[in-house]
């Protein structure tokens, strides 16, 4: 049963427009939330998190949004570069929980075309 | 200030080899998590080690698969008698404090073949 779903395998837009990856949970424990970035042959990258109390996180080009009543998160990259092309995973987290793993979605590949 | 180091980066059994994977976490980490990525996946849970101590070993096999984190020295996965569908990447992540960080830190990951 997978608890944190990327429903689209992959992404491709244009170079400077907005990027928007989206991610839903069904696991209501679930109170913080982060998103990697991976390329290939390498590990994950850790990029930006929420935690629930909130519904906005900013860093630079990176905005995530998180609509719990609907389960659903969102990572907005504007304005999308080159360098953004790379698997995206969305990532959630039980801060209660007697555990401390991390699950995460099967991720979606972003293209960047120049 | 290194990050996360694993070695082998790439490792190829034979079938019923043993396979031994390793991992350095970050300087002043003492919690390290092992994730398993199966083509076409995502990571998944595998253990989570404090030194000299397995925390939660719920997403690690039952059999043939062992973790371990020394006092002294890297963490160390241990999968015996490999099979071919144990063929995966295998990433290592660590973090410093117990609760309220959730960030976890990976390494470049091991990628073992299984022929």
């Amino acid at each position: 049963d997978q608890q944190v779903k990327q429903n689209s395998p992959s992404l491709s837009v244009q170079e400077g427009r907005i990027s928007i990856l989206n991610c839903d949970y069904t696991n209501s424990m679930f109170d913080y939330f982060l998103w990697y970035k991976k390329y290939p042959a390498e590990g994950p990258t850790f990029l930006i998190s929420i935690s629930s109390i909130k519904d906005k996180n900013e860093d630079g080009r990176f905005t995530v949004f998180l609509n719990k009543s609907a389960k659903h998160l969102s990572l907005h990259i504007v304005p999308s570069q080159p360098g953004d092309s790379a698997v995206y995973f969305c990532a959630a987290f039980d801060s209660g929980g007697s555990n401390y793993k991390l699950t995460f979605g099967k991720g979606t590949l972003l293209t960047v075309n120049p | 200030n290194a990050g996360v180091m694993q070695n082998p980066r790439h490792l190829v059994r034979r079938r019923g080899q043993e396979a031994r994977l390793r991992c350095s976490p970050m300087k002043g980490h003492s919690h390290v998590y092992w994730y398993r990525q199966l083509p076409e996946e995502g990571l998944k849970f595998m253990v989570y080690l404090q030194k000299e101590n397995i925390i939660d070993e719920s997403g690690m096999p039952k059999e043939r698969f062992s973790a371990e984190f020394p006092k002294e020295g890297p963490s160390i996965l241990r999968i015996q008698q490999v099979v071919r569908g144990d063929s995966a990447a295998y990433f290592c992540a660590s973090s410093m404090r117990d609760r309220g960080d959730y960030e976890q830190y990976f390494g470049p990951g091991t990628r073992l073949t299984v022929t």
